[in-house]
C-alpha cells in the first residue's frame, strides 16, 4: 500500500540547516504533490509548503519562504525539505504528506493530506 | 496564530456526541474552500477523518460526520468511544495568505 517513510531524527546548532528525507512507495510518484507539515512542542499543525513531484515546481508558506526549500529526486521516488537559519522555534516534528484531491479534477487550494510519513524529529540546541 | 479557530477542549462520557467547530473567514472557509479533518493521537502521524467538507475516507466509522456553512465547519462525533480520545485539526486553504491553513486543534477527552 502507498506509504511514506521519513528519515531519522536530527540535531542542529542555530545558524545550522537541515534536509529531512521523505520517500515515497506503493503510489505513481509523481502523481500527487506532497506537502510538508510541522508540530512544534505543545504546539498545533503547521503547514509549510509542498512540491509538485512531477514539474519539481515548489510553493512555500510566506512564514518560510526565504529559508526553505523542498525538491525531490523522482529517480528514488523521494522529496526533501531543507530549512536554513536554523533557530531554536524550529525545534517540532516535520511530517511529509501525500495530496488527496476531494474533488476531480483536483482544484487550487482543494488539497487534502490523506497518507503521512512518522514524523522526524528536529531539535535545533 | 491560525486563521481556522477552534476551541481548545471538549468533553464527552462514552456514548455521548460531541461537536468541534472551526471558525474561519471570508478568505478560507467562507471563500468556498473545501474544509477536512484529522485525528491525531500522540506519537503518531495525522489520520484523514473528514475530507471536502462531508466526505469520509474508507475505513473511517460514520460515527464521524463533517459539515460546512458560511464562514464555519464543524465535526460531529456520535457515540463517543475511548479510542476517540485525541487532537483535532480542520484544514483549508487561505486565499490571502495563499498557503494552506490548519485550526487551532481540539483536544477531546473521553470521560
Amino acid at each position: 500500500q502507498a506509504q511514506l517513510v521519513q528519515s531519522g531524527a536530527a540535531v542542529r546548532e542555530p545558524g545550522a540547516s537541515v534536509k529531512i528525507s521523505c520517500k515515497a512507495s506503493g503510489y505513481s510518484f509523481t502523481s500527487q504533490y506532497v506537502h510538508w507539515v510541522r508540530q512544534a512542542p505543545g504546539q498545533g499543525l503547521y503547514w509549510m509548503g509542498f512540491v509538485n513531484p512531477f514539474t519539481g515546481g515548489p510553493k512555500y508558506a510566506r512564514k518560510y519562504q526565504d529559508r526553505l526549500s523542498i525538491t525531490r529526486d523522482t529517480s528514488t521516488s523521494t522529496v526533501y525539505v531543507e530549512l536554513s537559519s536554523l533557530r531554536s522555534e524550529d525545534t517540532a516534528v516535520y511530517f511529509c504528506a501525500r495530496r488527496y484531491c476531494s474533488r476531480s479534477p483536483c482544484v487550487p487550494g482543494g488539497d487534502a493530506f490523506d497518507i503521512w510519513g512518522q514524523g522526524t524529529m528536529v531539535t535545533v540546541s | 496564530q491560525s486563521v481556522l479557530t477552534q476551541p481548545p477542549s471538549m468533553s464527552g462520557a462514552p456514548g455521548q456526541r460531541v461537536t468541534i467547530s472551526c471558525t474561519g473567514s471570508s478568505s478560507n472557509i467562507g471563500a468556498g474552500f473545501d474544509v477536512h479533518w484529522y485525528q491525531h493521537l500522540p506519537e503518531t502521524a495525522p489520520k484523514l477523518l473528514v475530507h471536502g467538507n462531508n466526505n469520509r475516507p474508507s475505513g473511517v466509522p460514520d460515527r464521524f460526520s463533517g459539515s460546512k456553512s458560511g464562514t464555519s465547519a464543524s465535526l460531529a462525533i456520535a457515540g463517543l468511544q475511548a479510542e476517540d480520545e485525541a487532537d483535532y485539526y480542520c484544514q483549508s486553504y487561505d486565499s490571502s495568505l495563499s498557503g494552506y491553513v490548519f485550526g487551532t486543534g481540539t483536544k477531546v477527552t473521553v470521560l
